[in-house]
C-alpha cells in the first residue's frame, strides 16, 4: 500500500522567504509527526498531531515554524522568514495509536541560500 | 535525550548474521523497544519492536533480555543493502510523549 508521501522532495529558497512543506500520511493513521534532521545527525522531533489536534509542539525551534492538519489528514509545515540554519531534511511520520510504529516519508530537503 | 546506548559503528561480512546491541538500562515497565534504520537520502525505516518477548518478522529478530535492560537486533543473513544507520529507541505506548527520540545510532557496514 501507499506509504507516507512528502512534497516537494527538494526545496531551495532564499533567506527571508516563506516555505510550505506537505505531508500525506498513510490512510487511516490518526497520529502525524514532523521531525527535522540536520546533516549527520539523527532526526529531532518538532511537533505531533492526533487527528486535527496539535498535542505537542515542544520541538518547534521558534515562532517562525508553524504546522497544521486542519482535516486530520494532510499536514503542512510552514516556515516563515527562513534562515540559513533552517536548512535540513524535514521528515514526516504517521502511525496508528498506541504502541504501533511510526512510518516515515523520505523527507523534504530544504536548502536556504 | 536518548535513553539508549549503542556502539558507534560495526562491520559485518555479507551473508553472516549481524547482531546489533542496545543498552536501555532505565527502561520503564510500559516502554517498548523500537528499531529503525536509515539508508542515505531516505527516511527512517521501521524494522521491529517489542515489549518483553522476543520478536521476529521478515526483516529481523529482536532479542530482549529478561531484565529488559538491553536488547539485540539480529539480521540473520546480512546483505550489502543492509548497510545503514540503525537506531534503537525506547518509547512508552501511551499516556506520555508520543515522539521518538533518536540517538546517534550504529553505523553498520556490510562488507562483500
Amino acid at each position: 500500500g501507499a506509504g507516507v508521501s512528502q512534497s516537494p522532495r527538494y526545496k531551495v529558497a532564499k533567506r527571508g522567504q516563506d516555505v510550505a512543506l506537505r505531508c500525506d500520511p498513510i490512510s487511516g493513521h490518526v497520529s502525524l509527526f514532523w521531525y527535522q534532521q540536520a546533516l549527520g545527525q539523527g532526526p529531532e522531533f518538532l511537533t505531533y498531531f492526533q487527528n486535527e489536534a496539535q498535542l505537542d509542539k515542544s520541538g518547534l525551534p521558534s515562532d517562525r515554524f508553524f504546522a497544521e492538519r486542519p482535516e486530520g489528514s494532510v499536514s503542512t509545515l510552514k516556515i516563515q522568514r527562513t534562515q540559513q540554519e533552517d536548512s535540513a531534511v524535514y521528515l514526516c511520520a504517521s502511525s496508528l495509536s498506541g504502541p504501533q510504529p511510526q512510518h516515515f516519508g523520505d523527507g523534504t530537503r530544504l536548502s536556504i541560500l | 535525550d536518548a535513553k539508549t546506548t549503542q556502539p558507534t559503528s560495526m562491520d559485518c561480512a555479507e551473508g553472516r548474521a549481524a547482531n546489533l546491541p542496545c543498552n536501555h538500562s532505565t527502561i520503564s515497565g510500559n516502554e517498548y523497544v523500537y528499531w529503525y534504520r536509515q539508508i542515505h537520502s531516505q527516511g527512517p525505516q521501521y524494522i521491529i519492536h517489542g515489549l518483553k518477548n522476543n520478536e521476529t518478522n521478515e526483516m529481523a529478530s529482536l532479542i530482549i533480555t529478561e531484565d529488559r535492560k538491553s536488547s539485540t537486533l539480529i539480521l540473520p543473513h546480512a546483505t550489502l543493502r543492509d548497510t545503514a544507520v540503525y537506531y534503537c529507541i525506547v518509547k512508552g505506548a501511551s499516556g506520555g510523549s508520543e515522539k521518538l527520540v533518536f540517538g546517534k545510532g550504529t553505523k553498520l557496514t556490510v562488507n562483500p
